[in-house]
């Protein structure tokens, strides 16, 4: 099974900050790989897809990088909404899997 | 657009059968291209993925390990929504059930539509 390791596990920032949260994959996966957000009660939300396509309705402050086992998620400025929880998952093969979450706070 | 709503009781009590239903809306679950997962989320094991079922000229389901002993997951054509059930639930099983669509988007396949989530309790 393809483990994910995300970093760090919380953040805090600032209202415009730039931020960059990084996930690993135990195993190359390509771009089999995307991000989510996830706020209090609410189901995740697909943000970044293949690595580093946009989900329509999405906002252009998120961007993603990377293939093969290291991705980053970057918002570059941060906006009140922003605040929440981040999952990124490998869609590379099943099981699929998900990181521990990177709790963004004020 | 594609919406999912869930159903299914929110206290299960412990050895019986965890069954939720999820049902589509503006989508087929006999779709050639997507797959219809479940995932949970707790606090001890964070999202992890349970299974899918999906449509390529014939049915086919998936199954994390960890639960493929007691876990059955099935489309209904008639009624357009696909079902859990996880059977011998213990306390350890308790956590927030969400079923999701996952879609094919440039040959990458991720989970663009989500339940409204089941908080599942296992307890007597």
């Amino acid at each position: 099974d393809i483990q994910m390791t995300q970093s760090p596990s919380s953040l805090s920032a600032s209202v415009g900050d730039r931020v960059t949260i990084t996930c690993r994959a135990s195993q190359s996966i390509s771009t089999y790989f995307n991000w989510y957000q996830q706020k209090p009660g609410q189901a995740p939300n697909l943000l970044i897809y293949d690595a580093s396509r946009l989900q329509s309705g999405v906002p252009s402050r998120f961007s993603g990088s990377g293939s093969g086992t290291d991705f980053t998620l970057t918002i570059s400025s941060l906006q009140p909404e922003d605040f929440a929880t981040y999952y990124c998952q490998q869609s590379y093969s099943t099981p699929y899997s998900f990181g521990q979450g990177t709790k963004l706070e004020i | 657009q594609v919406q999912l709503q869930q159903a299914g009781p929110g206290l299960v009590k412990p050895s019986q059968t965890l069954s939720l239903t999820c049902a589509i809306s503006g989508d087929s679950v006999s779709t050639n291209s997507g797959t219809w997962n479940w995932i949970r989320q707790s606090p001890s094991r964070g999202l992890e993925w349970l299974g899918r079922t999906y449509y390529r000229s014939k049915w086919y389901q998936e199954y994390a390990v960890s639960v493929k002993s007691r876990i059955v997951i099935n489309p209904d054509t008639s009624k357009n929504q696909f079902s859990l059930h996880l059977n011998s639930v213990t306390p350890e099983d308790t956590a927030v059930y969400f079923c999701s669509k996952e879609t094919g988007m440039f040959a990458r396949y991720a989970m663009d539509v989500w339940g409204q989530g089941t908080t599942v309790t296992v307890s007597s």
